[in-house]
């Protein structure tokens, strides 16, 4: 079956330090990543849709200089939060596609101190 | 652009109980529609999908039917247990694209007591 592994699991930093969060696609070809951020209030927002050989597609409000992101082949990507501050706390999910289903990893805790 | 509405808030219900949570959604393509359980400190896990008109689709005792004409993909199941309080979310989307963008809902929270 498909998986998505996400690490680190959660993940405390100082005010103006970055956080680098992989993601593992298992079992099958993740050939495009979808990066989403769920707020402490739970909703969910679209970060960045990441394509293999293609360019990456920033949703508004979310730049390259700020959440990096690399997905260098089928199987892998990640992506960083430069400079966090309290704003970017949240759970910083993974998806990846696999047929007409999105499957998300466990997701990465950033606890924004 | 796309748009989902749930059931807000907590729902609150007695074990062997039946719920529906409500999703309606908006979309000028042709929808695709899932529902995802998140458990406390997890990530959301797919409960179910469907992209067929008036077809009930059902997993771990859940069960919705994509409805076109009115928009809807309720969430059921007939006898509510301790292991369902959970975030339930509907997401959507369209046919036309990649599945990676999903329209997320703002999140239904099923607490169920003893």
């Amino acid at each position: 079956g498909a998986l998505v592994y996400q690490y680190p699991r959660r993940t405390i930093c100082k005010s103006g330090t970055s956080m680098r969060m992989e993601c593992q696609a298992v079992g099958f070809q993740a050939t495009s990543v979808a990066w989403y951020r769920q707020s402490p209030q739970k909703t969910f927002e679209l970060i960045a849709l990441s394509t293999v050989n293609s360019a990456i597609k920033y949703e508004q409000n979310f730049t390259q200089e700020k959440f990096p992101i690399s997905h260098p082949n089928l199987s892998f990507s990640s992506m960083t939060v430069l400079n966090a501050y309290l704003e970017d706390r949240g759970l910083y999910l993974c998806g990846a596609p696999s047929g007409n289903t999105l499957y998300f990893g466990e997701g990465s805790r950033l606890i924004v101190v | 652009g796309d748009s989902v509405t749930q059931t807000e808030g907590l729902v609150t219900l007695t074990k062997g109980l039946p719920v529906m949570l409500n999703c309606t959604y908006q979309t000028t393509y042709s929808p695709f529609l899932f529902w995802y359980v998140q458990h406390l400190n997890e990530a959301p896990k797919l409960l179910l999908k469907s992209s067929t008109d008036n077809k009930r689709t059902e997993h771990q005792g859940f069960y919705a039917t994509l409805h076109k004409s009115s928009s809807s993909f309720h969430l059921q199941k007939s006898s509510v247990q301790l292991s369902d309080s959970a975030l339930y979310f509907c997401a959507l989307s369209d046919l036309s694209g990649s599945f990676n963008k999903l329209t997320f809902g703002a999140g239904t929270r099923l607490a169920v007591c003893p």
